[in-house]
């Protein structure tokens, strides 16, 4: 069975970082790209940004490419989304997703705040 | 970016009824490969979303044969036969042709 499941979620400052993780089990990660997918509360689905396999081609959404940093570590299953200077837009449910999106995560809060 | 605009439906939806989504590209899903890169999906409320449709067309394994895909490169539609209880909830469309993936801003399944 495919699992995706992220964790490191909560809240944080405005200004501050965080990193979310993906633990993926139940397929060959290192076969697929990945991708995270966020959506503020009420609000539709925008798709940050992917990963391929080896890690050497990473794509962004562009008015987030300077906030986000993907990455990913094929021995531990995982996938990251480094987020830096968070305000309050970036409040929403992150999701990873295996590209094109068969497989997604149940999501994980991120609420910005002071 | 290429957006992608979904139409709304006439809800409520009465109960065993069919209704249809509309979806439209700002430039053409159609690679030369012949694919259309296109996805359906449903978010059913408080659930992560669940891919309906790929290719424009194919059914995601396990999805039930009530819903289809068709279109043109630019125009696309989700129909669902005889809607259900179960089928509550916000339909999206996504392109995957180029990056970044898109979505449209999704449209209300309501039953009544």
């Amino acid at each position: 069975e495919v699992k995706l499941v992220e964790s490191g979620g909560g809240l944080v400052q405005p200004g501050r970082s965080l990193k979310l993780s993906c633990a993926a089990s139940g397929f060959s990660f290192n076969d697929y790209w990945m991708g995270w997918v966020r959506q503020a509360p009420g609000k539709g689905l925008e798709w940050i940004g992917e990963i391929n396999q080896d890690s050497s081609t990473i794509n962004y959404t562009p008015s987030l490419k300077d906030k986000f940093t993907i990455s990913r570590d094929n021995a531990q299953n995982t996938l990251y989304l480094q987020m830096s200077k968070l305000g309050s837009e970036d409040t929403a449910i992150y999701y990873c997703a295996r590209v094109p999106g068969r497989y997604w995560g149940q999501g994980v809060m991120v609420t910005v705040s002071s | 970016d290429i957006v992608m605009t979904q139409g709304a439906l006439p809800n409520p939806v009465p109960s065993g009824e069919s209704a249809s989504i509309t979806c439209q590209s700002s430039k053409s899903l159609l690679h030369s490969n012949g694919k259309t890169y296109l996805n359906w999906y449903l978010q059913r409320p408080g659930q992560s979303p669940q891919l309906l449709i790929y290719w424009m067309s194919t059914r995601a394994s396990g999805v039930s044969d009530r819903f289809s895909g068709s279109g043109s490169g630019t125009d696309f539609t989700l129909k669902i036969s005889s809607v259900e209880a179960e089928d509550v909830g916000v339909y999206y469309c996504q392109q995957f042709l180029e990056y970044p993936f898109t979505f449209g801003s999704g449209t209300k399944l309501e039953i009544k």
